[in-house]
């Protein structure tokens, strides 16, 4: 059974960092691209940036383009998203997702990230 | 960036009615449409991908088709468990858009 366990939310002052990690199993993680999708409270969803397979390529959204990073460590089949320079519109509950062509798209429960002072 | 435009935004019907959502993407994304539902308090869930594929977990109940740039999602059979807000998205090409949600409420 896929599953994908998102941690390390919290509060966090404006300016500051965090990194939120992702733990999957269930699914050979090393050949599939991974994903960070947001959604801001009482908002729709935003995709936030995506690793590819391997980690070769990553892509992100221009509202975090430069302040964000993503990785992924295969060996322990986690996907990582550092934050940093946080502003208030970061607040967000972040889901870890995974994309396919031709396949089921996972995604898993969230991890609150609230900016504030 | 692909714009995805969604419609209705929210919609009320009863129970054992049938309801369509449309999403249309702002160029050819091919067949690389999801759609989610999300109930309150909860993580989205893919009911639908590939714009027609539906995961064996998921109810037949829920359809989806494409004609060219226009994708449909339709629910037959309304159930309590349906009433919640439900998203498309292309992911064809980065960044990866949502349409603007659709909230089907209890009439």
């Amino acid at each position: 059974e896929v599953e994908m366990l998102e941690s390390g939310g919290g509060l966090v002052q404006p300016g500051g960092s965090l990194r939120l990690s992702c733990a999957a199993s269930g699914f050979p993680f090393r050949i599939y691209a991974m994903t960070w999708v947001r959604q801001a409270p009482g908002k729709g969803l935003e995709w936030v940036s995506t690793i590819s397979g391997g980690g070769d390529s990553t892509y992100y959204a221009d509202s975090v383009r430069g302040r964000f990073t993503i990785s992924r460590d295969d060996s322990k089949n986690s996907l990582y998203l550092l934050m940093s320079s946080l502003r208030a519109e970061d607040t967000a509950v972040y889901y870890c997702a995974r994309y396919s062509p031709s396949d089921y798209i996972y995604w898993g429960v969230g991890t609150l990230v609230t900016v504030s002072s | 960036d692909i714009q995805m435009t969604q419609s209705p935004s929210s919609l009320s019907a009863s129970v054992g009615d049938t309801v369509t959502i449309t999403c249309r993407a702002s160029q050819g994304i091919d067949n690389y449409l999801a759609w989610f539902q999300q109930r309150p308090g909860k993580a989205p869930k893919c009911l639908i991908y590939g714009a027609s594929s539906l995961d064996s977990a998921v109810p037949p109940k829920f359809s989806g088709i494409r004609s060219g740039t226009d994708f449909t999602l339709t629910i037959t059979g309304l159930q309590p468990e349906d009433f919640a807000t439900y998203y498309c998205q292309q992911y064809t090409n980065y960044p990866f858009t949502f349409g603007g949600g659709t909230k089907v409420e209890i009439k």
